[in-house]
């Protein structure tokens, strides 16, 4: 099974600022078979980030993902408001298809 | 637009069965997967399997191998995830998501509201 871990598991940052997110697999992972998704309290969970880099229909600009190998990463550019949440990153490379354990970026 | 709308929660004893259904509308229901991922109270998502929507082929996560089975009804463009056997660690939010493939990617690019299983005695 692919461990995924992410860090740090909080983030707290002002709006405005950039967050770096980083996720790193105990394996190689083809970077075609990761995604990230973004979760808010209460709700399901939002695709952001597919094939590691590319976004998603309609996520703002301000959303990256870059990586390869075990090492990915999730840029947020000039935080707004509505991207405090929890991140996840996900893997397709091998089932079972593992999630890390999640960023919560909050409010600084 | 793609919708999932999942079936409502559910409250069930220790040693029960609970069958959950995803509803999908907005695309051809037999050209993507669906994949069903909980999550209990303050932890990670956890993937559980998956089903083919056009053979109805399954893959399942070894944790939830023989307590869990997804299956398909493809006139009723729904998908069905029972798991059996439930202890209070399986208390969580049920979500089922459809499969992206992009250029040869894969991600769960569409989620339903989720459904909460509570198992209480």
């Amino acid at each position: 099974e692919i461990v995924l871990t992410q860090s740090p598991g909080t983030l707290s940052l002002s709006p405005g600022e950039r967050a770096t997110l980083s996720c790193r697999a105990s394996q190689s992972v083809s970077s075609s078979y990761l995604a990230w998704y973004q979760q808010k309290p209460g709700q399901a969970p939002r695709l952001l980030i597919y094939g590691a880099s590319s976004r998603a229909t309609g996520i703002p600009d301000r959303f990256s993902g870059s990586g390869s190998g075990t090492d990915f990463t999730l840029t947020i550019n000039r935080l707004e408001p509505e991207d405090f949440a929890v991140y996840y990153c996900q893997q397709f490379g091998s089932s079972p298809f593992t999630f890390g354990p999640g960023t919560k970026v909050d409010i600084k | 637009q793609v919708q999932l709308v999942q079936s409502g929660a559910e409250v069930k004893k220790p040693g029960a069965s609970v069958k959950l259904s995803c509803k999908a509308s907005g695309y051809t229901f037999t050209n993507y997967a669906l994949h069903w991922v909980r999550q209990a109270p303050g932890q990670r998502l956890e993937w559980m399997g998956w089903i083919n929507a056009d053979s109805g082929n399954t893959k399942y996560s070894q944790k939830f191998q023989g307590r869990v089975t997804i299956t398909r009804d493809t006139s009723a463009t729904t998908a069905y995830m029972e798991l059996s056997s439930l202890r209070s660690e399986d208390t969580a939010a049920y979500y089922c998501a459809r499969l992206t493939a992009v250029s040869g990617t894969r991600a769960l690019d569409s989620w339903g509201q989720g459904t909460l299983v509570t198992v209480s005695s």
